[in-house]
């Protein structure tokens, strides 16, 4: 299963855009890349998945190059309930193969 | 709106006792759940795979006879941690794919105080 590394933290203010970019220089032929956000107490919660290009849904924006040797999950105008915690994760895409959580992000977003 | 529902939320025991934990799948049938723990500002670590109508398969280091899983359908698994120490107190989630070439869904989580 391929490892997944990422910033343990970054802060931003309300209203930008947040890239936070996860590197998993081992990732399979088969691997897909997941993202998930945690806020404190919760389950997390699924944001986005992707294969390769660009991915983009009613929240963020996942950008995978050619390699897919990392990925960038982009949030547009955040606000302050995006403070959370967000993991990247990557894996084989049916029942439960993603099962590895690395450290993920801890994101602030600040007034 | 949820699609794995975790119960109880929140649970307090004393040291000894046993307390289970249910994870159910809704509206759609999982015959494979997973089952993690997360301690403080940790992130979270797989302990089992529960099969539906087979045995769990639990990572190594989990105990299987401390952290007994059942999944006798399609839409229910559960956890129990039996004698229960305060070193078990944790945050126990549970998550299920909707299908094959799907991402996890998790629940909300239980929180575990054992004192």
């Amino acid at each position: 299963l391929a490892k997944t590394t990422q910033p343990i933290s970054m802060d931003s203010y309300e209203g930008q855009e947040v890239n936070i970019t996860c590197s998993h220089n081992n990732i399979a032929t088969n691997d897909y890349i997941t993202w998930y956000q945690q806020f404190p107490s919760q389950g997390p919660r699924f944001i986005i998945q992707g294969y390769k290009t660009k991915v983009t849904n009613e929240v963020a924006s996942l950008f995978i190059p050619a390699d897919r040797k990392s990925s960038t999950l982009s949030l547009p105008r955040v606000s302050l309930s995006d403070t959370a915690v967000y993991y990247c994760l990557v894996g084989l895409n049916n029942a439960g193969n993603m099962l590895t959580f690395g450290g993920g992000t801890r994101l602030m977003v600040k007034p | 709106g949820a699609v794995v529902s975790q119960h109880p939320s929140w649970v307090i025991c004393k040291s000894g006792t046993s307390v289970k934990i249910e994870c159910r799948s809704l509206d759609f049938q999982a015959t494979t759940m997973f089952w993690y723990r997360q301690f403080p500002k940790q992130s979270l670590m797989l302990m089992a795979t529960s099969n539906e109508g087979s045995k769990a398969t639990y990572e190594q280091g989990v105990e299987k006879d401390k952290f007994l899983i059942n999944h006798a359908s399609l839409t229910l698994s559960t956890l129990t941690v039996t004698s229960a120490h305060p070193e078990d107190s944790s945050f126990y989630i549970c998550s299920a794919p909707l299908g094959l070439n799907s991402p996890l869904h998790f629940g909300n989580g239980t929180r575990l105080t054992v004192t």
